[in-house]
């Protein structure tokens, strides 16, 4: 039982570049979700999904899409990385209320 | 709207001490409250989860309080260790479909 996995762990992107987000869980979870942390900002909901072919906007959605085609998987996507996206991206799924945390991506747009 | 707030930013203490971290959030109507540990450069793992219905939850050396009226929560960490270094974080939930709004998380550090 893996839980929740991402790839990559490290990322570093040119501003304009486009790459996606592999978020993986094995539980069987319904609800899944991408947030971002950031100094000082604390962590922030980008988007969710509740369900297989579901997704929805988070907080801060504006510059990424997702794709939710299996229970499993998660996908985040950068059309057009820009500096501002520089953040840590982290995972979760949820299952009767507590949620599961993936180790994170790091990514760094120049 | 939602939020959580956790004072003081940094927490350092010597080995052995009993230890209180507070929560506080604006709206009294949550559905429930998690706390957090985050060690450096790694995700979040759940500690405890109180549900709006209870009023503490309590793992090991951990002791989570939940009191609706006040909006406030506190994390009771027993006879503190250097392995309790990390940052923690608290989060509450306002309905069953909600998302979870996060604090900004206190980093506490236990000197050996």
């Amino acid at each position: 039982n893996a839980g929740v996995t991402q790839t990559p762990k490290f990322r570093v992107l040119k501003t304009g570049q486009s790459m996606t987000l592999l978020c993986a869980q094995d539980m069987n979870h319904e609800y899944m979700y991408w947030y971002r942390q950031d100094p000082g900002m604390g962590l922030r909901l980008i988007h969710y999904s509740v369900g297989e072919g579901t997704t929805a906007k988070g907080e801060v959605p504006d510059g990424y899409n997702v794709s939710r085609l299996k229970k499993q998987n998660f996908l985040l996507g950068l059309e057009s990385a820009a500096p501002s996206q520089t953040s840590v991206y982290f995972c979760a799924s949820t299952q009767l209320d507590t949620q599961y945390f993936g180790p994170g991506t790091r990514l760094t747009v120049l | 709207k939602q939020e959580v707030t956790q004072i003081p930013a940094a927490l350092s203490v010597p080995e052995g001490e009993n230890l209180v971290l507070n929560c506080s959030f604006t709206d009294s109507a949550i559905y429930n409250l998690q706390w957090f540990r985050q060690d450096p450069g790694k995700g979040l793992t759940s500690l405890l989860l109180i549900q709006s219905s209870q009023r503490e939850q309590t793992s090991g050396r951990l002791n989570a309080s939940l009191d609706k009226s006040s909006g406030r929560s506190t994390l009771y960490i027993a006879a503190s260790q250097p392995g309790d270094s990390a940052t923690y974080l608290c989060a509450v939930k306002a309905g069953a479909n909600s998302k979870l709004t996060f604090g900004k998380g206190i980093t506490l550090s236990v000197r050996p």
